[in-house]
């Protein structure tokens, strides 16, 4: 079945500092890739989104390229804020599957 | 602005108690679901709904039933609760009509359950 395979946390960064988090997949068919963050005490937020191979997810300084011949998805960014501290989730969807499929998640700490 | 509203926000319960867990949107959405989250597996599936009056299970359904009330509310209910479903509760809707579609998920802030 589908699965997502995120770099285990938690992650601890000084401000300014880059970020790489690394997401893998297997799936059936061809995916829509996700990445989803969670600020504490609150719900998941849809962060970014790539749809097909090669596309490029970015939002808020974040991006994420969807490489299929390596089936990865992995969040980057090049200088993080404190603010950025939260868990992010990848995840993926497949019609075959019919539902979102969330990796662990992964606790980013950024200290300043 | 609310968005996707649940209640409660803590409980714990004793094993074998019941109780229903609350949600409702705003956002005149047509799918909604409710999620676990467990420490180090990620979310989980418990149901979903993809219109007023249709449920489906997720991957993770045994335990739990759910009720779509109607186009805003969708609940969650534990019959005889039991200790493997202390976890935390998320519910979460999107605008798509049918849930093989879903792509953006907007959640609630989540129920924390425990069961003792």
């Amino acid at each position: 079945g589908d699965s997502v395979t995120q770099m285990e946390g938690p992650v601890t960064l000084s401000e300014e500092a880059f970020l790489t988090i690394n997401c893998t997949y297997t799936a059936t068919g061809y995916p829509s890739l996700f990445w989803y963050v969670q600020y504490p005490g609150e719900g998941l937020q849809l962060l970014l989104k790539a749809t097909k191979a090669d596309d490029k997810g970015s939002n808020k300084g974040f991006e994420a390229t969807y490489r299929k011949e390596t089936t990865s998805f992995h969040l980057e960014k090049g200088s993080v804020q404190v603010s950025d501290s939260a868990v992010y989730f990848c995840a993926l969807f497949t019609g075959s599957a019919r539902q979102l499929t969330f990796g662990s998640g992964t606790q980013l700490t950024v200290l300043p | 602005n609310a968005g996707v509203t649940q209640t409660p926000k803590f409980q714990v319960l004793k094993t074998g108690q019941s109780m229903t867990l609350q949600c409702a949107q705003d956002m005149n959405h047509n799918s909604m679901y409710w999620y676990r989250q467990d420490p180090g597996m990620g979310l989980r599936l418990i149901y979903y709904s993809a219109s007023e009056g249709t449920t489906d299970k997720g991957e993770v359904p045994n335990g739990y039933n759910v009720s779509r009330l109607n186009k805003r509310e969708f609940s969650l209910r534990l019959e005889s609760a039991a200790p493997s479903q202390t976890s935390v509760y998320f519910c979460a809707s999107s605008e798509s009509a049918s849930a093989r579609a879903t792509e953006k998920l907007f959640f609630g802030s989540g129920t924390q359950l425990s069961v003792l």
